[in-house]
């Protein structure tokens, strides 16, 4: 079954600095990948997907993702923080059109 | 996009008592899901909410338990069933728009935060 692995529970960097978020998936196929952010208090919203083609993709919010089949991962990036970045990342993989999701990392930023 | 509201935001329920939860979005969707959030947890699918017919529930999850309605393309509800306080969780309602939109194009609701005591 397909399934999505956040390895990190929790990530504090400081606002300007770059960031990572690591994503594996175990998947047969070429999976359908997504970063979801869910900040306090608010719903999930859509960073980005990938489906197909170009490995890296580039979503809201600055972030981007790169699809790594050799390595099954498919990580978010942001190459500077911002304070209002703070909030909780999933890591989903589709599943007949409903989503599987990751455990989850929280990202802290510090001033 | 779609704008889709639940109510109630958040409640306090007591042991054995049963709550449902309103889903309604602006427009016509063509899948609808409900989903558990626990304290500190990822998200877990419960069912996909079927118009006019009945729920598919996900592994672990009853209709007894989570009794699901949608009686048409933009309105859903869910009930959680003799609650106890393994039930407190936050339940999200999630929507794709169309079936032109990508796989995993889901929209969320802000959540149902529920506590049982």
């Amino acid at each position: 079954a397909q399934s999505v692995t956040q390895p990190d529970i929790h990530i504090t960097v400081s606002e300007g600095a770059s960031l990572e978020l690591r994503c594996n998936y175990s998947y047969g196929a070429t999976p359908y990948l997504f970063w979801y952010v869910q900040s306090p208090g608010q719903g999930l919203q859509l960073l980005l997907k990938y489906f197909s083609g170009d490995t890296l993709v580039q979503g809201i919010k600055g972030f981007e993702a790169e699809f790594k089949r050799s390595q099954s991962s498919f990580n978010l990036r942001k190459p500077s923080v911002h304070w209002s970045d703070a909030a909780e990342y999933f890591c989903a993989v589709d599943r007949r059109r409903a989503l599987t999701f990751g455990s989850g990392t929280r990202l802290q930023v510090q001033p | 996009s779609a704008v889709i509201s639940q109510k109630p935001s958040r409640d306090i329920c007591q042991r054995g008592t049963s709550l449902t939860i309103q889903c309604q979005v602006d427009s016509q969707v063509t899948m609808m899901f409900w989903y558990r959030q626990q304290p500190g947890q990822s998200l877990t699918l419960i069912a996909t909410a079927n118009q006019g017919s009945e729920a598919t529930y996900e592994s672990g999850f009853v209709i007894d338990k989570f009794p699901i309605s949608r009686p048409n393309l933009t309105f859903s509800t869910l009930t959680v069933s003799n609650m106890s306080p393994e039930d407190s969780s936050i339940y999200l309602c999630s929507v794709q728009l169309s079936w032109d939109a990508g796989p995993g194009e889901l929209f969320f609701g802000e959540g149902s935060r529920l506590t049982v005591l």
